[in-house]
């Protein structure tokens, strides 16, 4: 069965700090996609990343970056110097093959505050 | 291009009442799919479609019920709304496969008294 465990309910910081929010995923696809979405307090859901199964580099964008290890089944997302527009409900969501189509399953979502 | 919208915005239904929440895409996409979030359930699966005339399931289907006449268009039915479907509804689409990025519209804040 596929799964996907964000265990950080909420996580607040102060700016500038550095935030790692961390997602496992259970899978046996040997193909899969990782995902992260950012849902700030406007409710819209924003893509940030994409990462298949087969590419186990770190990704780094501007203050964030990513780091996907298949051996522990994660895919955690760092964001370095926080800064309140950081703000939001974060997803991590996994990419099954089901039915006639593949879906995607999400993470319960954690919940970032970013203080000034 | 106008993305995926969603009609209404906001909703206010009595239990036992029915209504469609709207859903349309510009892009060509292929795939639509209906998702509902609930407060520390993420995002979940209800209906999608791979192209015009061809539903599935997802993974809370109960209560609701989609067709895909068109491939722009991919409403929501709820025959009868029961407090348990107070919910936001998103919709989203892509072209078929899981390197295409799904779009979300805005989503539907749905309330079912």
């Amino acid at each position: 069965a596929q799964k996907v465990t964000q265990a950080q309910t909420e996580i607040s910081v102060v700016e500038k700090e550095d935030v790692t929010l961390d997602c496992v995923y259970e899978t046996r696809d040997t193909t899969y996609y990782l995902f992260w979405y950012k849902q700030p307090p406007s409710g819209e859901l924003v893509f940030l990343i994409r990462r298949n199964s087969f590419d186990e580099q770190n990704e780094i964008s501007g203050r964030y970056s990513w780091n996907f290890q298949k051996s522990t089944s994660s895919f955690n997302f760092t964001i370095t110097a926080s800064q309140v527009v950081d703000s939001a409900v974060y997803f991590c969501a996994l990419f099954y093959y089901g039915g006639s189509q593949g879906n995607l399953i999400f993470g319960k979502g954690t919940k970032l505050s970013v203080k000034p | 291009n106008a993305g995926v919208t969603q009609t209404p915005k906001f909703q206010v239904l009595k239990t036992g009442q029915s209504m469609t929440l709207q859903c349309a895409q510009d892009m060509n996409h292929e795939y639509m799919s209906w998702y509902r979030q609930d407060p520390g359930m993420g995002l979940r699966l209800i209906h999608y479609s791979v192209g015009a005339g061809i539903t599935d399931q997802g993974e809370v289907p109960n209560g609701y019920n989609v067709s895909r006449s068109t491939t722009e268009d991919f409403p929501l039915r709820l025959l009868s709304a029961a407090p348990s479907q107070t919910s936001v509804y998103f919709c989203a689409s892509s072209s078929i496969g899981p390197d295409n990025e799904q779009f979300f519209g805005p989503g539907t804040r749905l309330t079912v008294l």
